[in-house]
């Protein structure tokens, strides 16, 4: 069974500073999917990025950065120099492609970001 | 402008009477999906639809129902069979079914409260 776990639950930091929100997944698959979703006070998911699992390069976007691993079954997501704007719940998911299951997000439990100015 | 417009924001119910989600998207994505957030808590998948008149049950079916008439729109109803039905929903579509090559879009979400 598919299982995404965040084992950070709130992170607080001051403003500028690097932080790093882990994400451990689950799965029998060798091919799947990883997500991660931004949810700000607002209450709706904001797609951030998608990942196959025969990708293992890191990307860069902004201050935004991920780095995937199949070794430890991570998929990590760094913010540099974060802001203010930034405070939210970060989730990550997982999708699996085999049993017709590729229509299916799990989700983690979600880690709750906020930033300090 | 394309997106997903779920309504409404708020909604009190009182126990034991049904309540109906709106869920309408103009992306034109032929998948859509609802899911239950609890506080603390990862997205549930209720129920979701490939395409008109196609639905299938999710992780967390019991005391829910939809329907899918139009491509644009998928509504919720919360049962009174739903026994804690006080949560956020929130309504995704994607362009097809198979998030896992293309991702989910998500409304801003109903915060339903059983009084």
């Amino acid at each position: 069974a598919q299982k995404v776990t965040q084992a950070q639950t709130e992170i607080s930091v001051v403003e500028k500073e690097d932080v790093t929100l882990d994400c451990v997944y689950e799965t029998r698959d060798t091919t799947y999917y990883l997500f991660w979703y931004k949810q700000p006070p607002s209450g709706e998911l904001v797609f951030l990025i998608r990942r196959n699992s025969f990708d293992e390069q890191n990307e860069i976007s902004g201050r935004y950065s991920w780095n995937f691993q199949k070794s430890t079954s991570s998929f990590n997501f760094t913010i540099t120099a974060s802001q203010v704007v930034d405070s939210a719940v970060y989730f990550c998911a997982l999708s699996e492609t085999s049993g017709g299951s590729n229509y299916k997000l799990t989700f983690g439990k979600g880690t709750l970001l906020t930033v300090n100015p | 402008d394309g997106g997903i417009t779920q309504s409404p924001k708020y909604l009190f119910r009182k126990e034991g009477q049904n309540v109906t989600l709106s869920c309408e998207q103009n992306l034109n994505h032929d998948a859509m999906y609802w899911y239950r957030q609890d506080p603390g808590q990862g997205l549930r998948l209720i129920y979701y639809s490939q395409i008109v008149n196609d639905f299938q049950k999710g992780d967390i079916a019991e005391g829910y129902s939809v329907s899918r008439e139009k491509k644009e729109s998928f509504p919720l109803t919360v049962t009174s069979a739903q026994k804690n039905p006080t949560a956020f929903y929130l309504c995704a579509s994607s362009v097809s079914l198979g998030s896992s090559y293309n991702e989910q879009f998500f409304g801003p979400g109903t915060r339903l409260t059983v009084l």
